[in-house]
């Protein structure tokens, strides 16, 4: 089964950038997408097709892939952006794949 | 605006059955595939299963498969999840969500629902 692999934390100052990797075999071949999940609430995408942002998502917020690893940037990094982040593929032998998910934890 | 409303969750002892559905409104239904994604106390999201817009394909995660069962009513917007043989393992939020197509061919997770806790114990 196709899996992804995301640190569980990341901690970074307000002001700061917070980069979230994505690492999978062959990512490079597959569209990625992230959502965010703040305590309590049901998730959000944030980005889909590795860096398309939906409407009402601040330009802040950006994704990109290089190699085997997709990473999701959150530039200026404000209290409001503290959540769960997870990636997310579609493969064809586990159909969808969610990465384990990252803490982002503002300081 | 579109809107997802799970519900049927609850307690069940391990070996039982629930049947979870979600009511759609806000978009044509039946030209959109859905699906099921749960999530474990504390624990990262699980897709579990996905249903086309016509009912005719079903898909499910291992870790399901011959015990849930999904479908869907086209007729009365609502997607259903029949799991059986529960254990404490499917203890989790469980989310009805729509697959969202851009560009013809990129599907992504857009909306989910709030969700429907089902707790598996004795």
């Amino acid at each position: 089964s196709y899996v992804l692999t995301q640190p569980p934390s990341v901690s970074v100052a307000p002001g700061e950038t917070a980069r979230i990797t994505c690492g999978g075999n062959n990512i490079g071949t597959k569209p990625v997408h992230w959502y965010q999940q703040k305590p309590g609430q049901a998730p959000v995408v944030v980005i889909y097709y590795d860096s398309d942002r939906p409407s009402g998502i601040p330009e802040r917020l950006s994704g990109s892939k290089s190699g085997n690893t997709a990473t999701l940037t959150i530039s200026r990094v404000e209290a409001g952006d503290e959540a769960d982040y997870s990636c997310q593929v579609w493969d064809s032998s586990s159909h969808w794949v969610f990465g384990g998910g990252t803490k982002l934890t503002v300081l | 605006e579109v809107q997802l409303l799970e519900s049927g969750g609850g307690l069940v002892q391990p070996g039982g059955s629930l049947r979870l559905s979600c009511a759609a409104s806000g978009f044509t239904f039946s030209n959109y595939a859905m699906t099921w994604v749960r999530q474990a106390p504390g624990k990262g999201l699980e897709w579990v299963s996905a249903i086309s817009e016509s009912g005719s394909s079903t898909y499910y995660a291992d870790s399901v498969k011959g015990r849930f069962t999904i479908s869907r009513d086209n007729s009365k917007n609502t997607m259903f999840l029949q799991m059986s043989s529960l254990g404490v393992e499917d203890t989790a939020v469980y989310y009805c969500v729509k697959e969202t197509v851009v560009r013809g061919f990129i599907k992504y997770f857009d909306p989910w629902g709030q969700g429907t806790l089902v707790t598996v114990s004795s």
